[in-house]
């Protein structure tokens, strides 16, 4: 059973770097089968994506956080990362690693098919 | 910027059919855009309950069905329960690596 465990500060002051990382286990983050994503979602609101990575290390983000976000993985180490940079309190949210997959019995799928529990990221001086 | 639209809130009657939507605010949905479904209660993550437009995750109870409606993406639960209160997402893929997520429709089951 894969299971995602996101890891990180908690708390990060206005104008900083948010720093996060997910951990997988019960699989390989090589496998060529699947992209590896972050999703954050603000208090009371819907589900934003931020942004893929394959194990190539290929990335795209969303428009709208490009210019801020970076994604990174660590095969050594099974791991993949999200720093957000020059963060607001508009920022502040939990934050979720998900798994993409690409295709199931060699159709395209490109579904988030299995979510870490999340991990909440305040903004705040 | 694409913007995917879900009705912010539906209610539905204990053993009622509800339909949920997924469209866009230019253009179609069609099976391109790999529409997947997501169920989600208070403080946990998102449950994956549709990809590819119609097949059901691991899991699902079959009452949950995903379809291609006009325009849009659907997401139906037939014979609803109380369990089934829940936010449900759903995501449409864009293609080159790029996912859209709509806004969310919140469910009452009463």
């Amino acid at each position: 059973q894969v299971q995602l465990q996101e890891s990180g500060p908690g708390l990060v002051k206005p104008s900083q770097t948010l720093s996060l990382t997910c951990t997988v286990s019960g699989g390989s983050i090589s496998s060529g089968s699947y992209y590896w994503s972050w999703i954050r979602q603000p208090a009371g609101k819907g589900l934003e994506w931020i942004g893929r990575i394959y194990t190539s290390g290929s990335t795209n983000y969303n428009p709208s956080l490009k210019s801020r976000v970076t994604i990174s993985v660590d095969t050594s180490k099974n791991q993949f990362s999200l720093k957000l940079s020059s963060v607001t309190a508009a920022d502040t949210a939990v934050y979720y690693c998900a798994r993409v997959r690409i295709a199931v019995a060699g159709m395209r799928v490109y579904y988030f098919d299995y979510w870490g529990q999340g991990t909440l990221v305040t903004v705040s001086s | 910027q694409t913007v995917v639209t879900q009705e912010p809130s539906f209610s539905v009657s204990p053993g009622g059919t509800v339909t949920l939507t997924c469209g866009l605010s230019s253009g179609s949905v069609s099976t391109s855009y790999y529409p997947s479904w997501y169920q989600q209660t208070p403080g946990q993550a998102p449950r994956t309950l549709i990809y590819s437009t119609n097949t059901r995750s691991s899991g699902v109870p079959d009452r949950f069905s995903g379809s291609i409606l006009g325009n849009k993406a659907a997401l139906t639960i037939t014979g609803a329960q109380a369990d089934d209160e829940s936010d449900y997402y759903c995501v449409l893929y864009m293609g080159s690596g790029v996912w859209v997520f709509g806004g969310g429709t919140k469910l009452t089951v009463l």
